[in-house]
């Protein structure tokens, strides 16, 4: 099983920052990696997939890079409305596997 | 518009069976893998079982194994997955999502509670 590896787990920021989030696995994904947001009380939303292919109504501040164990998905000016907890997910093998989640968090 | 609407969740004892239903709207999953996630409370998503579009191959996590089948109805545009042999550690929100992987339509999720 390839594990997921967030970090930090909570991220204390205040709007207008730039944030950098990382995820690391235990082994080679390859380029199936994504990223989802999910507020309190609401479904998960995609917002990268691919490592860096945003997803359908993404905002450009939303960025995604790395290759084969070291992923990271920026933000590069805060908004309120991104305040949330980010999942990522390979799919390279089976088991797909997520991330303990990164919980970003007004300062 | 893109609906999954899941059903069939509820309280049911340790041991216990519940059959999940996914019913879509707006897109025909005939031509996707269908995918189910869950979240414990206050937890984080984690995979249950995917299936392919003919439902020629069947995946799922190793805590599920032998007990969750998953299958699907294409005819009627639906994703099930029967939860047998339920355990308190199965309590979880079951979301129903498309695709193999970059899930990008999710259900609103159906919540089963395993308790005594």
């Amino acid at each position: 099983e390839i594990v997921m590896t967030q970090s930090p787990a909570t991220l204390s920021v205040s709007p207008g920052e730039r944030v950098t989030l990382s995820c690391r696995a235990s082994q080679s994904v390859s380029s199936k990696l994504a990223w989802y947001q999910q507020k309190p009380g609401q479904v998960p939303r995609l917002l990268i997939y691919d490592i860096s292919t945003r997803a359908t109504g993404t905002p450009a501040r939303f960025s995604g890079s790395g290759s084969g164990t070291e992923f990271t998905l920026t933000i590069s000016s805060l908004q309120s409305e991104d305040f949330a907890v980010y999942y990522c997910q390979q799919a390279n093998d089976w088991p797909l596997t997520f991330g303990g989640g990164t919980k970003v968090e007004i300062k | 518009e893109v609906q999954l609407v899941e059903s069939g969740g509820g309280l049911v004892q340790p041991g216990g069976s519940l059959r999940l239903s996914c019913a879509a709207s707006g897109f025909t999953i005939s031509n996707y893998w269908m995918t189910w996630v869950r979240q414990a409370p206050g937890k984080g998503l984690e995979w249950v079982a995917s299936i392919n579009p003919d439902g020629s191959e069947k995946l799922c996590v190793d805590s599920v194994k032998g007990r969750f089948p998953i299958s699907r109805d294409n005819a009627k545009n639906s994703l099930y997955l029967q939860m047998n042999s339920l355990r308190a550690e199965d309590t979880a929100l079951y979301y129903c999502v498309s695709g193999r992987y970059s899930h990008g339509y999710w259900g609103q999720g159906t919540l089963v509670t395993v308790s005594s």
